[in-house]
């Protein structure tokens, strides 16, 4: 039982570079999100999916789409990249309700030049 | 809205000393509350929680109790280890979508 994993674990990008952040969860969670984290703001909600085939924004979702390609797999993609893009970003999943609490995945350290 | 504050740190302290992190909430409705811990370079793990009044959530000698007369959630552990060392994060939840988190609490153990 792996929990939620994420690939790649560290990324460099250029300026105006695209790439997709991939993550899986293997606990038959119906809610997954992705966050990033900043020193001085904390975790930030970029956008999360409530159930397969569903998708919406959070707090900071300029700049970023989202796939849920199924019930597993959540995929973050950054267009072209900024360097205000630059930051830690983590998946987590939960089983849907207020009281489950959600599990991350170990973060993918992302800097854009 | 629904905020979380907890104690600015850092906290530095020595191995078998008591811990205590304060955490306090202003939410809507009847939030659910949780401490989660990152250990350096990892991403956050579920600590404990706590769904109602008066629950006590505990886990690996860490305990909270769930106070909704002082809208409190204070994280203690009795005797800490080096292995303690990490950033706490209270937080809740109204909605599942919507986990809100504090500031974080940086914590370091000296052996």
């Amino acid at each position: 039982n792996a929990g939620v994993t994420q690939t790649p674990k560290f990324q460099v990008l250029k300026t105006g570079q695209s790439m997709t952040l991939q993550c899986a969860q293997d606990m038959n969670h119906n809610s997954m999100y992705w966050y990033r984290q900043d020193p001085g703001m904390g975790l930030r909600l970029i956008y999360y999916s409530a159930s397969e085939g569903t998708t919406d924004k959070g707090e900071v979702p300029n700049g970023y789409n989202v796939s849920r390609l199924n019930k597993r797999e959540f995929s973050l993609r950054l267009e072209s990249a900024a360097p205000s893009q630059t930051s830690v970003y983590f998946c987590a999943s939960s089983g849907g309700q207020a009281t489950s609490g959600q599990y991350f995945g170990p973060g993918t350290r992302l800097t854009v030049t | 809205g629904n905020s979380v504050t907890q104690m600015e740190g850092p906290v530095t302290l020595s191995e078998e000393a008591f811990l205590t992190i304060n955490c306090t909430y202003t939410a809507t409705g009847y939030p659910s509350l949780f401490w989660y811990v990152q250990y350096p370079g990892e991403g956050l793990q579920l600590l404990l929680k706590a769904t109602k009044a008066d629950d006590k959530g505990s886990n690996k000698g860490f305990e909270a109790t769930y106070r909704k007369e002082t809208t409190s959630f204070h994280l203690e552990k009795g005797s800490v280890q080096v292995s303690d060392s990490a950033v706490y994060f209270c937080a809740l939840s109204v909605i599942d979508y919507k986990l809100s988190f504090g500031a974080g609490t940086t914590v370091t153990v000296r052996a």
